[in-house]
């Protein structure tokens, strides 16, 4: 199963509303996640099983959709969240992510 | 608090083979799969396959199958991954990873190891 994520990157300023979606090439029910990874960093999961919040992460993140589209909002951009963010689908037992989206600074 | 630690770069030769170790602290190392993934420079991600420390069971992404082996040490709660037959393109960060879920498998990665860079070059 492929993930399509778009846009690839985008520039956005501080307190911007930002949507990142991820589209399956097959149907994948709600196994997804949203993963950030900064810089010389590991990922960090944000977003499990499409919309659950994963603990820590704060609610300005919300994931949302299933079958093949899904969307991950920022709902106010903040200085810590310029990253990349991928998605990942857990179709067993493939697991395969999204080529990546890069969140920059407008 | 739940860490992962992984052991430190290395440089291979094409056609060797490369061990990567993963340290677990902070819980119950047998309750909660690992899985291994890798990202080659400036490029995405790529999951390689788990190991259940519990049972040993091991299940590889069919890109790595006959290439790579799990194992598991539950006396020192470490994992280890090992990717024999390096070529250029293996070339990258390798991460462990712990599943979200106690005793099932449900491929959301909740913890990370800080990464080991393996890089292959003659």
């Amino acid at each position: 199963i492929q993930l399509t994520q778009s846009p690839s990157s985008l520039s956005a300023s501080v307190g911007d509303r930002v949507t990142i979606t991820c589209r399956a090439s097959q149907g994948i029910s709600s196994y997804l996640a949203w993963y950030q990874q900064k810089p010389g960093k590991a990922p960090k999961l944000l977003i499990y099983a499409a919309s659950t919040l994963h603990s820590g992460v704060p609610s300005r993140f919300s994931g949302s959709g299933s079958g093949t589209d899904f969307t991950l909002t920022i709902s106010s951009l903040q200085p810590e969240d310029f990253a990349t963010y991928y998605c990942q689908q857990i179709s067993s037992p493939s697991v395969t992510f999204g080529g990546g989206t890069t969140v920059e600074i407008k | 608090q739940v860490h992962l630690v992984q052991s430190g770069a290395e440089v291979q030769k094409p056609g060797a083979s490369v061990k990567v170790s993963c340290k677990a602290s902070g819980y119950p190392f047998t309750d909660y799969y690992i899985h291994w993934v890798r990202q080659a420079p400036e490029q995405g991600l790529e999951w390689v396959g788990w190991i259940n420390p519990k049972s040993g069971d091991t299940s590889y992404a069919q890109k790595f199958q006959g290439r790579v082996t799990m194992t598991r040490d539950t006396s020192i709660t470490t994992a280890y991954m090992e990717l024999s037959g390096l070529k250029s393109d293996d070339t990258a960060m390798y991460y462990c990873a712990r599943d979200i879920m106690h005793t099932q498998l449900w491929y959301f990665f909740e913890y990370w190891g800080q990464g080991t860079l393996v890089t292959v070059s003659s």
